[in-house]
Formats: structure tokens, sequence, C-alpha cells
């Protein structure tokens, strides 16, 4: 069955560090994969998705996220934390589209001043 | 155009009792889910549809029905609420499963707060 693992169910960085959230996934195929984040009490906004032939993908808010075959990994990142930034982060995948996404358990990232 | 929309966003209920979370979207989007979410844990399926009149279960289907019967709606059923059961639900829907496309993904409703006491 696939998986996703997302290490650190937290990260502290100071405002204007970067920022680095890993997502690793268990398939021998390329699969589906999106990264979501999801602020205080609020639903999951998209941040970017996976599509065939970019492994540089870019998304909103200036985060993008690299997809590596070999390493099964699709890391999120950007190069200068806001404050703004603090929420949780989901990595999510899927083998077959829609039907059965697998998040991984998130990851809150904290910033501080 | 409204997106996903989910009612209520907070609902408490007594042991033993049932309810029903709505889903809607105005986006005419073919493939919906609902979600749980539980603390580290993530988002787990519960149960999903790929069209009016098809459904199928995920990965903790137990204690909940749904059913599609038209595009833009897909409720989920609790029969007998219990204590596990308090989560935050999600419900997700998306056009197209072709990744190529520029509208591929899931858009996620604002989620429902549900406690059993």
């Amino acid at each position: 069955a696939q998986s996703v693992t997302q290490l650190g169910s937290h990260v502290s960085v100071s405002e204007g560090a970067l920022v680095l959230l890993r997502c690793n996934y268990s398939s021998s195929v390329p699969p589906y994969l999106f990264w979501y984040v999801q602020y205080p009490n609020q639903g999951l906004q998209l941040l970017l998705k996976y599509t065939t032939g970019a492994t540089l993908v870019k998304g909103i808010n200036g985060f993008e996220a690299e997809f590596k075959k070999s390493e099964t990994s699709f890391h999120l990142t950007k190069p200068s934390a806001h404050m703004s930034d603090a929420a949780e982060y989901f990595c999510a995948v899927s083998l077959t589209g829609f039907q059965k996404l697998v998040f991984g358990t998130g990851t809150r990232l904290l910033v501080s001043p | 155009n409204a997106g996903v929309t989910q009612t209520p966003k907070f609902q408490v209920l007594k042991t033993g009792q049932s309810m029903t979370l709505q889903c809607a979207q105005d986006m005419n989007h073919e493939y919906m889910s609902w979600y749980r979410q539980d603390p580290g844990m993530g988002l787990r399926l519960i149960h999903y549809s790929v069209g009016a009149g098809i459904t199928d279960q995920g990965e903790v289907p137990n204690g909940y029905n749904v059913s599609r019967s038209t595009t833009e709606d897909f409720p989920l059923r609790l029969l007998s609420a219990a204590p596990s059961q308090t989560s935050v639900y999600f419900c997700a829907s998306s056009y197209s499963t072709d990744r190529d496309r520029a509208d591929y993904g899931y858009t996620f409703g604002s989620g429902t707060r549900l406690t059993v006491v």
C-alpha cells in the first residue's frame, strides 16, 4: 500500500530563513503528489501539485517542491519564511488519482520573529 | 461559484444519536470524497464517489454511510455516533484525474467539527 512520510511533526524557523518540509512516498511508479496548507480552524488549501514532466513545481505564496524519483521525495521549500507562513502543511499522494488520496501526518511550521 | 460547501460547521452529538453531514459542490465535479482529520494522523479517507450512484469505501468506513443521488451532493451519515467519531470532517471534490490538466486537483470544504459526548 502506498504511504507518505513527513519527517518532523514540528519545524521551527526564524523569519527570513529557509523553509524545508520533507515528504517521502512509497511507490514504484511516479504518483500524483500534492502539498496542502491548513491555517488554524480552516480547511485545506492547495499549495502545489506534481504534473508530468516537471521536476521543480512552483506553487502559491513562494513555495516550491522538487520531485526526485530516485529518492522518492517531494520536499517543500521556500527561500525566506514569513510570519504568515505559520500553519500546518500536508503532503499527499495517490497512485490512481482522486479516489484514494493518502495524506502524511502533517508538519506544523512555526515562524519566530 | 461557492466551491465545496459543508454544513453544519459545528455539531455536538450524544452517543447513539444519528446525523447527516452535508456536502455540496457547484463545480460539476465527478469525484467527491469524505475525510476525517484527527491530531497527529493527518486526513484519512472515509468514503468516496466517482459519480452519481457510485460510492466505495475508503480507509476508515465503519460507522458511516454515504449515497450520491446527484452530482452536486454527497452527504455523510453517522448511524449511531460514538466518542471515537469526534473529529473534523472534510469533504473534497475533483473534476479530473488527468494531472496534465490545468484544473487538476482537489477542492476541500471548510470542514465540520463534530464532538460526540
